[in-house]
């Protein structure tokens, strides 16, 4: 199991500029989320779906954040356009069904906007 | 709604020490406990998870938890620390009959262990 992946790794971008964010969740998992890391704000929850529905995007912090779960194996966090504030690490984390289960966190985007 | 509060934000301790680190909820009813663990310049990884059962959980690495429901607490402990161990450690709650599948997380412990 390859995990949660997430692309890019690094982003550089200038403030202003349109940025998205990828996803691929663990297969046969139904739930993804999609977090900010800062050291000011610590981790903070931006959005969660469940089978690929948004149950709560109460943590999008603007309208210049979007996201999208088109199919159960592919969503997009997307900043249009970015500032330099938004520069974080953006983790996608999945979980499956049931009860039991944990999250399970990707590798992080590490966003720099200058 | 949910809270949690990790009353440490940074630790420092020698190698060999003893850890105990602090993690309180606020919700009453029926939770989901978490203790994340995150290395430097690495995603989240789970150490343990309480769900129900013995109120004290082994985790990867020589980590254990104690879930104390009267205190709303889920300390995490190990009796010797490695530099290894040096990252930031996250508790997280799923208050599981109001929030379906959704993690509330304290704002982390940085631990530093000293060679």
């Amino acid at each position: 199991d390859a995990g949660v992946i997430q692309s890019p790794r690094h982003e550089v971008t200038e403030m202003g500029q349109e940025v998205t964010l990828r996803c691929k969740p663990i297969s046969g998992h139904n739930s993804l989320f999609w977090y900010r890391q800062t050291m000011m704000r610590g981790l903070e929850l931006l959005i969660y779906f469940n089978n690929n529905v948004p149950i709560d995007d109460s943590g999008m912090p603007e309208d210049r954040f979007s996201a999208k779960m088109p199919n159960a194996s592919f969503s997009t966090l997307k900043i249009q356009p970015s500032e330099p504030r938004d520069s974080a690490v953006y983790f996608c984390a999945s979980k499956g069904g049931g009860g039991q289960n944990e999250q399970f966190f990707g590798p992080g985007t590490r966003l720099t906007v200058l | 709604a949910q809270s949690v509060s990790q009353h440490n934000h940074h630790v420092i301790l020698s190698e060999a020490a003893s850890l105990e680190l602090g993690c309180n909820y606020s919700y009453g009813g029926t939770v989901n406990l978490f203790w994340y663990v995150q290395y430097p310049g690495q995603h989240l990884q789970l150490l343990l998870k309480y769900f129900s059962g013995d109120p004290l959980v082994k985790g990867i690495k020589g980590f254990e938890a104690e879930f104390i429901k009267s205190k709303f607490s889920f300390n995490l402990r190990k009796p010797s620390v490695q530099w290894s161990d040096t990252a930031e450690y996250f508790c997280a709650v799923n208050d599981y009959n109001n929030a379906g599948n959704m993690l509330t997380f304290g704002g982390g412990t940085r631990l530093m262990v000293k060679p």
